[in-house]
């Protein structure tokens, strides 16, 4: 079966910029998360989502970070405007039941 | 709130030694407890949980609530175990699917 796809796999911006990623899951696939791995860490979940509807995003900078999950299917991650700690990998991953399947993560650098 | 701790960083061993990987965990109710591994140039992935209670690629973990840990186990570490491992909660009730992860163990087994 396909796994989840992200995009795109690295970004290097400059702070101050914005930037957004794109998360494909599984088929199926009624949850979606995505999470923050800083350096040398875990990841550390940012927002869930049951088909198109927010389940819990309380560790979300909401005052720079956003997401959405249209129909219930794709999502996008946006960061804007980035500052140098959001320097990570952004994972996304998606579950039917409790085991989560992982993207291959996007790499963002911010100079 | 609920918090994983993998108290080494990293752990190596020769082949054929048997090999133990930390976790504890800090949460008031009844968990549900996972490794992920992440083997070099792949996606995070599902090892076991405690509630399957089974064995993968030789590896084992036995919840221990009166102390509070989840340790892996493997009697005989291979050399393609090496990865990097996260214990990771998850707390259950309308928290359901949000996992916490501990900051990781890289496993290095020798020939």
């Amino acid at each position: 079966e396909a796994g989840v796809a992200q995009s795109p796999r690295y970004k290097i911006i400059e702070k101050r910029q914005s930037v957004a990623f794109w998360c494909n899951p599984i088929s199926g696939h009624a949850t979606l998360y995505w999470y923050q791995q800083i350096l040398g860490q875990g990841p550390k979940l940012l927002i869930q989502f049951q088909n198109n509807g927010v389940v819990d995003d309380s560790q979300l900078p909401k005052d720079r970070f956003s997401a959405e999950r249209l129909k219930g299917v794709d999502s996008t991650l946006k960061i804007q405007p980035a500052k140098l700690e959001d320097s990570a990998v952004y994972l996304c991953a998606s579950s039917w039941g409790p085991k989560q399947f992982f993207g291959p993560g996007t790499r963002l650098t911010v100079l | 709130a609920q918090r994983v701790t993998q108290p080494e960083k990293l752990l190596s061993v020769f082949k054929g030694a048997p090999v133990e990987l930390k976790c504890n965990y800090s949460y008031s109710g009844s968990p549900e407890l996972f490794w992920y591994v992440q083997y070099s140039r792949q996606r995070l992935q599902l090892l076991l949980r405690h509630i399957s209670r089974e064995s993968i690629k030789g590896f084992t973990a036995d919840l221990n609530k009166g102390e509070t840990s989840f340790h892996l186990k493997k009697p005989f570490a291979q050399e393609e175990d090496s990865a990097m491992y996260y214990c990771a909660l998850n707390a259950g009730g309308t928290s359901y699917g949000k996992l916490t992860f501990g900051q990781g163990t890289i496993l290095t087994v020798h020939p």
